[in-house]
């Protein structure tokens, strides 16, 4: 069965420090990759996305995330945080369906 | 651009009450989805409309009815709340399959 696993559930930086994300996903043939971000009472904005071609996705706000099919990763980065990256971060991958999956999601803390 | 709507944002109700969630986007969009969000699970999608006249059945579909009610609309009904239903609930739609998803803010319900 498909799945996705985020392994780290909070993470804890300095402002200005390098930051990456973890993801894993389960699926037989090359997935949809995504990365949202939600911040305190709201919905979920859009990241980035990996469809095919160039594995090194870039996304808004200065997130990279790079596909490595080889480990079954989606590794969201980015180079020095800023406080207002403070968020909780969701990995998806959509399996060829309707039925998007969603990992359970990694808290940044950001710390001054 | 008003993307997706969700109506209400906070709602509180007693224990076999009943009660619609509305959604509604402005994008032209062909599917849409409700999930519901709760501590340390991830989104779950409830019910989804692949396009206009279909709805399924989602992981966690029990206890909810949806109407795709047109293009733009898609409700979800829950006609005997139970507090196991209590959660942050959003709509999203995507212009297909596999396609980034666009979140409303999210529907928050307590049942008592």
């Amino acid at each position: 069965a498909q799945s996705v696993t985020q392994p780290d559930i909070h993470i804890t930086v300095s402002e200005g420090a390098s930051l990456e994300l973890r993801c894993n996903y389960s699926y037989g043939a090359t997935p949809y990759l995504f990365w949202y971000v939600q911040s305190p009472g709201q919905g979920l904005q859009l990241l980035l996305k990996y469809f095919s071609g160039d594995t090194l996705v870039q996304g808004i706000k200065g997130f990279e995330a790079e596909f490595k099919r080889s480990q079954s990763s989606f590794n969201l980065r980015k180079p020095s945080v800023h406080w207002s990256d403070a968020a909780e971060y969701f990995c998806a991958v959509g399996a060829g369906t309707y039925k998007y999956i969603f990992g359970t999601g990694t808290r940044l803390k950001v710390l001054a | 651009n008003a993307g997706v709507t969700q109506t209400p944002k906070f709602q509180v109700l007693k224990t076999g009450q009943s009660m619609t969630l509305q959604c509604a986007q402005d994008m032209n969009h062909n599917s849409m989805y409700w999930y519901r969000q709760d501590p340390g699970m991830g989104l779950r999608l409830i019910y989804y409309s692949a396009s206009e006249g279909t709805t399924d059945k989602g992981e966690v579909p029990n206890g909810y009815n949806v109407s795709r009610l047109n293009k733009r609309e898609f409700s979800l009904r829950l006609e005997s709340a139970a507090p196991s239903q209590t959660s942050v609930y959003f709509c999203a739609s995507t212009r297909d399959r596999d396609t980034e998803a666009f979140f409303g803010q999210g529907t928050r319900l307590t049942v008592v």
